[in-house]
């Protein structure tokens, strides 16, 4: 395809449970992101990929969060023994290079629902 | 680390009336910004970015940004909105911590244009 796609697009879980997103990068991006949108809070920045490796986790908020990237492709976010803060958007983003002036091109979302 | 300001969570305007959407960032040597808008239901698309040169930045569907260094703004501009422009704006600025070049957002302006 030629966007930046992300599956499930909705997920509903229960507290405690495990759960992983995908992200599949636009062609040729080496530069991958992961965003959380919360209600009233913005975007805020997860964890970055440059091929396969993750220079930057800083954003990561705590231990149940993780993620990993292969083939300097395709993405997965996981998120362990899931609580209820953890409902929000999570946003993947996919650029050329991962310089300052690159555009970040960013996919649908996975809208995650913790009961 | 930089941060980003929009003023305004929410903005109601009348259909062809002009707009503007308010950003201001963190003062900082060399800044890179960026207004994203988000449709309902979809993902985030770039509407313009500024890098360098000129302050006014078009974009696309006839908006606009002028960069202001004195007053660390970044504000986004459109003569006669129409109902379609109804979405969410998020302005961003590239930062550079921790090795990566991220963005951080603002926590957006929803802009409502009524009939």
């Amino acid at each position: 395809g030629a966007g930046v796609s992300q599956s499930p697009s909705n997920k509903v879980t229960e507290k405690g449970k495990d759960v992983e997103l995908r992200c599949d990068p636009i062609s040729g991006h080496t530069a991958l992101y992961w965003y959380r949108q919360s209600l009233g809070q913005g975007l805020e920045f997860l964890i970055y990929f440059q091929g396969n490796s993750a220079p930057d986790k800083s954003g990561l908020p705590s231990d149940r969060f993780s993620a990993e990237r292969t083939g300097g492709s395709v993405s997965t976010l996981t998120i362990q023994r899931t609580q209820q803060e953890d409902s929000a958007v999570y946003l993947c983003a996919s650029s050329l290079s991962g310089t300052s002036t690159d555009t970040q091109y960013f996919g649908p979302g996975t809208r995650l629902t913790v009961l | 680390a930089q941060s980003v300001t929009q003023l305004d969570s929410q903005v109601p305007v009348f259909e062809e009336a002009p707009v503007e959407l308010r950003c201001n960032y963190s003062s900082s040597v060399s800044v890179y910004l960026f207004w994203y808008v988000q449709y309902p239901n979809q993902g985030l698309q770039l509407l313009l970015k500024y890098l360098s040169g000129s302050t006014l930045v078009k974009g696309i569907n006839g908006f606009e940004a002028e960069f202001n260094k004195s007053q660390t703004s970044f504000h986004l501009r459109k003569p006669s909105v129409h109902i379609s422009d109804t979405a969410e704006y998020f302005c961003a600025v590239s930062d550079f911590t921790s090795g990566t070049y991220k963005y951080i957002f603002g926590t957006g302006t929803r802009l409502k244009v009524l009939a």
